[in-house]
């Protein structure tokens, strides 16, 4: 079965310095990869995903995320943290032929000014 | 706004109890997808459900079912609820219900299920 993790259960950072926020997978086959972001009491909301192609991937709020296959790794970053990124993050993976999706444990971003 | 609608946004009721979870997908998609969210479990998914028929199933207890209808509002029902039932439920919708472009979800804000 393909299932993701997220090994921290907070990240702290301050405003204006890079974030990253990990995440593995264990996938059989290409890893359908996919970040979520949560704020609070609301749904979650897509800000990227990676089929193929460029390990740098692009996405929504100025985030991207870097795929390593070797490491089997699937990382959020941003440059330049803000405090509206506060939120909760979760990984997510798709799990066989349907869309359905496969999320890790969430990550707690705490931006400080 | 994700155009996903979820009704009621909150729930509280008694152990024993039923309830019906409510999911309105986005205007044009054919997939509805269930995910419990508690502290403990983290974020899971229950039911897949596309034009009406289920494609996939995760975690579900025995005591849920859901379906789909043909106007494609689906419904979450939940029985002889326990005090551990209590969490938040999710809907999402998407266009298909598989596909080689990794289609994203889109997400409600949930219902709050309080069981007493």
């Amino acid at each position: 079965a393909q299932s993701v993790a997220q090994p921290e259960d907070q990240v702290n950072v301050a405003e204006g310095n890079p974030l990253t926020v990990k995440c593995t997978y264990s996938v059989s086959g290409n890893p359908y990869l996919f970040w979520y972001v949560q704020y609070p009491n609301r749904g979650l909301q897509f800000l990227l995903k990676y089929i193929t192609g460029d390990n740098l991937v692009k996405g929504s709020y100025g985030f991207e995320a870097e795929f390593n296959k070797s490491q089997t790794s699937f990382h959020l970053k941003k440059p330049s943290a803000l405090v509206s990124d506060s939120a909760l993050y979760f990984c997510a993976v798709r799990d066989g032929g349907y869309n359905k999706l496969i999320f890790g444990a969430g990550t707690r971003l705490a931006v400080h000014p | 706004d994700s155009g996903v609608t979820q009704t009621p946004k909150h729930l509280i009721t008694a152990t024993g109890q039923r309830v019906t979870l409510r999911c309105s997908p986005r205007s044009g998609d054919l997939s509805v997808y269930w995910y419990q969210q508690s502290l403990d479990q983290g974020l899971q998914f229950l039911i897949q459900y596309y034009n009406g028929e289920e494609r996939a199933k995760g975690n579900i207890l025995e005591r849920f079912s859901a379906q789909q209808f043909p106007d494609l509002h689906s419904e979450l029902n939940l029985s002889s609820l326990e005090l551990g039932d209590s969490a938040l439920y999710f809907c999402a919708s998407s266009v298909g219900d598989r596909d080689e472009v990794g289609e994203k979800l889109f997400f409600g804000s949930g219902t709050q299920l309080s069981v007493l």
